[in-house]
C-alpha cells in the first residue's frame, strides 16, 4: 500500500531548539517537496527536492534545511532560526516536476512553541 | 502577492444541490490546474485537473472548467453529498519544472 508517512503527527518545540520532521515515500518518486500552512493561507513552499542529494529553496527556505540522501526520506530541519514555526507541515512527493503530474501528500505535522 | 486567488473562504450548500468552488489567477504562463480536497488533520488529495488547451474535465462528478482569457477556473460537484464537506484548494503550474502555486482553499460544508 503505497503512501507517503509523516512522523511525528504533533511536535513541539522549545525555544533555541532545532526539531525534525521526517517524511518517507514508498512510491518511487524522484520529487518531494516540503510546505507550510498557516490559517487562512494556501500552502507555502518551502524546499523542493528533483532528484537525490539535490534540492532546492521554495519561497520561504529561510530557517529551514533539508537533506536528500535517499531517494525514499526528505526529512525537514526547523531550526532555532525560524522565528515563527508553529504550523501545519506538509510533505508531497511526484514522479516528476511537469504540470499534468500531482502531487500526493502525507498526513502532515503540526508544529507548536512550548 | 496572490498568483493564485479563491476569493470564498467558505460555501454553504444543501445536499444534492450544485456546488461551484471558484479560482482566479493572475500569471498568464500557468498552463496546468489542478483542485485538491483536504480534510481536517488530513494531507490534501489530488482531484481533478486540467490543462490550458482544454476548456472542460470531467471526473464523475466533478468537472473542472476553465476560462483562459478570464484566467479563471471552477470546480462543479453535482450532486453535492455531506462527503464532500471539506477544504477545496486550486493549484497551478507554468511549464516543465515550476512548482505548483497553490490558492488559500474554500471550505465548503454540505448541509444534509
Amino acid at each position: 500500500d503505497g503512501g507517503i508517512t509523516q512522523s511525528p503527527k504533533y511536535l513541539f518545540r522549545k525555544e533555541g531548539q532545532n526539531v525534525t520532521l521526517s517524511c518517507e515515500q514508498n512510491l518511487n518518486h524522484d520529487a518531494m517537496y516540503w510546505y507550510r500552512q498557516d490559517p487562512g493561507q494556501g500552502l507555502r513552499l518551502i524546499y523542493y527536492s528533483q532528484i537525490v542529494n539535490d534540492f532546492q529553496k521554495g519561497d520561504i527556505a529561510e530557517g529551514y534545511s533539508v537533506s536528500r540522501e535517499k531517494k525514499e526520506s526528505f526529512p525537514l530541519t526547523v531550526t532555532s532560526a525560524q522565528k515563527n514555526p508553529t504550523a501545519f507541515y506538509l510533505c508531497a512527493s511526484s514522479k516528476g516536476m511537469s504540470g499534468d503530474q500531482p502531487q500526493h501528500f502525507g498526513d502532515g505535522t503540526r508544529l507548536s512553541i512550548l | 502577492d496572490q498568483q493564485v486567488k479563491q476569493n470564498s473562504p467558505s460555501l454553504s450548500v444543501q445536499e444534492g444541490r450544485i456546488s461551484i468552488l471558484n479560482c482566479d489567477y493572475t500569471n498568464s504562463m500557468f498552463d496546468y490546474f489542478l483542485w485538491y480536497k483536504k480534510y481536517p488533520a488530513e494531507g490534501p488529495t489530488f482531484l481533478i485537473s486540467i490543462s490550458s488547451i482544454k476548456d472542460k474535465n470531467e471526473d464523475g462528478r466533478f468537472t473542472v472548467f476553465l476560462n483562459k482569457s478570464a484566467k479563471h477556473l471552477s470546480l462543479h460537484i453535482v450532486p453535492s453529498q455531506p462527503g464532500d464537506s471539506a477544504v477545496y484548494f486550486c493549484a497551478a503550474s507554468a511549464n516543465y519544472g515550476q512548482n505548483f502555486v497553490f490558492g488559500p482553499g474554500t471550505r465548503l460544508s454540505v448541509l444534509p
